[in-house]
């Protein structure tokens, strides 16, 4: 079975200071993970993907996250926010074994104050 | 420049009107998928078209019913909705159904409200 959390449904940072989304996951299989960002009135954008390959994966707009497989945990981070950093945050867990399923997390809304 | 353009971005409807709403891939794409995105909830997978075909259903409603002309084109035809119904609709692409390695690729969807 296959599962994602995300920690918190928001968070709050001031600009310039650093910015740490978290999600874990559950997965029996190998996952894929990825998280993706919407903006207002927005689609949802990919930010970055784990596919088993280098588990720290930097993605777009300054954004990284680190695969823990110890701690079942792949929290995106960033050193400094920007205003334009707002926006609803989601990670997403996919595999291809033991079933076909990609699974969404509920989001997680980061607020960025001035 | 998403790549997927869905239309229209706004839809004011009535319970008793019949529309559509229209999603085109320029990515190549074989399989699409419909999301309904309501406040508060999880990100709700509908349909899943995989190389014209409907290979899944979410237990949706059959006042939704979607279709699939061709790989680059997926509609959603909606007939004698309910208020709850009102909710962004998001279409997404990924380059092939069952690999999880493909990430999907959203458009900027349909902000649909019942009357």
């Amino acid at each position: 079975a296959q599962s994602v959390t995300q920690l918190d449904s928001h968070v709050s940072v001031s600009e310039g200071t650093p910015v740490l989304l978290r999600c874990n996951y559950s997965s029996s299989y190998s996952p894929s993970l990825f998280w993706y960002v919407q903006h207002p009135n927005k689609g949802l954008q990919l930010l970055l993907k784990y596919t088993s390959a280098a588990t720290l994966v930097k993605g777009i707009n300054g954004f990284e996250a680190e695969f823990k497989k110890s701690e079942t945990s792949f929290h995106l981070t960033k050193p400094s926010a920007h205003m334009s950093d707002a926006a609803e945050y989601f990670c997403v867990v996919s595999s291809n074994t033991g079933g076909f399923k990609t699974i969404f997390g509920a989001g997680t809304r980061l607020f960025v104050k001035a | 420049e998403t790549g997927v353009t869905q239309t229209p971005r706004h839809l004011v409807m009535g319970m008793t009107n019949k529309k559509s709403l229209k999603c085109e891939q320029h990515l190549g794409h074989n399989a699409m998928y419909w999301y309904k995105q309501s406040a508060k909830k999880p990100l709700e997978l509908m349909f899943v078209y995989s190389l014209e075909e409907r290979v899944e259903n979410n237990s949706v409603p059959s006042r939704f019913s979607p279709e699939c002309p061709n790989s680059s084109h997926l509609f959603l035809h909606l007939h004698t909705l309910q208020p709850e119904d009102s909710a962004l609709y998001l279409c997404a692409s990924s380059q092939k159904w069952l690999d999880g390695n493909q990430p999907q690729h959203f458009g900027d969807g349909t902000r649909l409200s019942i009357l």
